[in-house]
This record gives structure tokens, sequence and C-alpha cells, in this order.
């Protein structure tokens, strides 16, 4: 299956911008997802369909698609935005792909 | 609110099947508009998809599972269920069973809902 490749780790002070890039074939030729994952928690949508956030998520979290890259924003990042972050999409053989994972830390 | 909660044993014998069930709370496994999906993740590892089903029998795998993995459902119990045959210590992670919204007409998908997870352990 087609890899989506993510950033092992980013790093982020309290009240600035992080961002979490996703790169994938002909990944803007698909709708992105992003997941946000806490230790002992089950995933949580923080971004769909690109940049679409759910009722209840943060407007600070905010999504972008450029050619093969997504890219999940996180404006005047919080203490609690610290986890894993994932990206999802589908290839031609396989109709759920998972980014390999970017934990965020908040320092 | 849909509610999911995986069950099964925590414990797998290695060569032996895995078997777990997710019971569906609050919605129908009967909708129109979602798959039914498994999803495990390894300790200090990514997630990994397993596969899914739709209420009319469809299924789809991960091609790396080699056909060891197989979903069924329920409807009359409002349960799928999943079992993986062969298992070794590379099968030792949490699963989840987890809700798939999937709009065929504008190809809008995302994970809507999700079990706690449960630990299934392979050893002997």
């Amino acid at each position: 299956s087609d890899e989506l490749t993510q950033p092992p780790s980013v790093s982020v002070s309290p009240g600035q911008t992080a961002s979490i890039t996703c790169s994938g074939d002909k990944l803007g030729d698909k709708y992105v997802c992003w997941y946000q994952k806490k230790a002992g928690q089950s995933p949580v949508v923080v971004i769909y369909q690109d940049n679409k956030r759910p009722s209840g998520v943060p407007e600070r979290f905010s999504g972008s698609v450029s050619a093969d890259t997504a890219t999940l924003i996180i404006s005047g990042t919080q203490a609690v935005d610290e986890a894993d972050y994932y990206c999802q999409a589908w290839d031609t053989f396989t109709p759920v792909v998972f980014g390999g994972g970017t934990k965020l830390t908040v320092l | 609110q849909v509610h999911l909660q995986e069950s099964g044993p925590g414990l797998v014998k290695p060569s032996q099947t895995l078997s777990l069930t997710c019971t569906v709370s609050g919605g129908s496994i009967t909708s129109s508009t979602h798959y039914w999906s498994w999803v495990r993740q390894p300790a200090g590892k990514g997630l990994e998809w397993i596969g899914r089903i739709y209420i009319s029998g469809l299924t789809n795998y991960n091609p790396s599972l080699r056909g060891r993995v197989t979903i069924s459902l329920d409807s009359s119990k409002n349960q799928f269920s999943l079992t993986l045959d062969s298992v070794t210590a590379s099968d030792t992670a949490v699963y989840y069973c987890a809700s798939y919204y999937y709009d065929d007409t504008s190809g809008l998908y995302y994970f809507d809902y999700w079990g706690q997870g449960t630990l299934v352990t392979v050893s002997s």
C-alpha cells in the first residue's frame, strides 16, 4: 500500500503554532483526516475532509492540503494539545491508511 | 451518541485464533452511512487498520494481514466481530473497534466513534 509519511516528532512552545505534515502519493486528490490520540485514550477526529472541524474541536485546529502534502495546524498551542497525531486517507489497494503518527510535545 | 464496546479474551496463545466482539449501542449497525472497523495499536507503535465490514456483508481487509483476518456482523445483536488466525507475538496490541462514516456521493469519510480499546496479549 502507499505510505503516508509523518515526522516522528514535533515540538512547540505554548502559545505558538504547531504544524504537522503528512505526505503521500497524490494526497491532494484525496480527502485527509487527522486524529488526536492521547495515551490510554481512544483516537478522536480533529479534522476531516482536509480542513473541516467536527463540533467540539477547538478553532485553533485547522488543516490544509497542497499537492502531495497535508498539514495539521494548531494555532496558539496549549499544553492539553500534547498528544500523538495521525493522518488518514486511502490508497488503491487499502481503503483506510494511517500515517505513522507524530508525537507533539508542548514545552 | 453511539457507544462501542470491545469484548474478548485478553490472552491468546501463539498459533491460536484471536476473537473479539464489538457491541454497538446508541446507533444501528444497519446504518447505510457507516462501515464497522477494527484498528489496532501495538505498544509504542502507530495505528494499524485491520479491516471493515458494511451492512451488506462487504468486507475489506489490510493486505498486510495476508488472509488471516475475518470480520463478521450480527445485526440481530448489533454486534460485529474480528477473528485473527495463527497469531504471533507481533499481534499483541490494543484492539479498537470503530465506526467509519462514509458518504459515497461526496467521498467524505472519517472514523467518528471508537471503543475504549482492549489489550490482547499473545503469549504462551
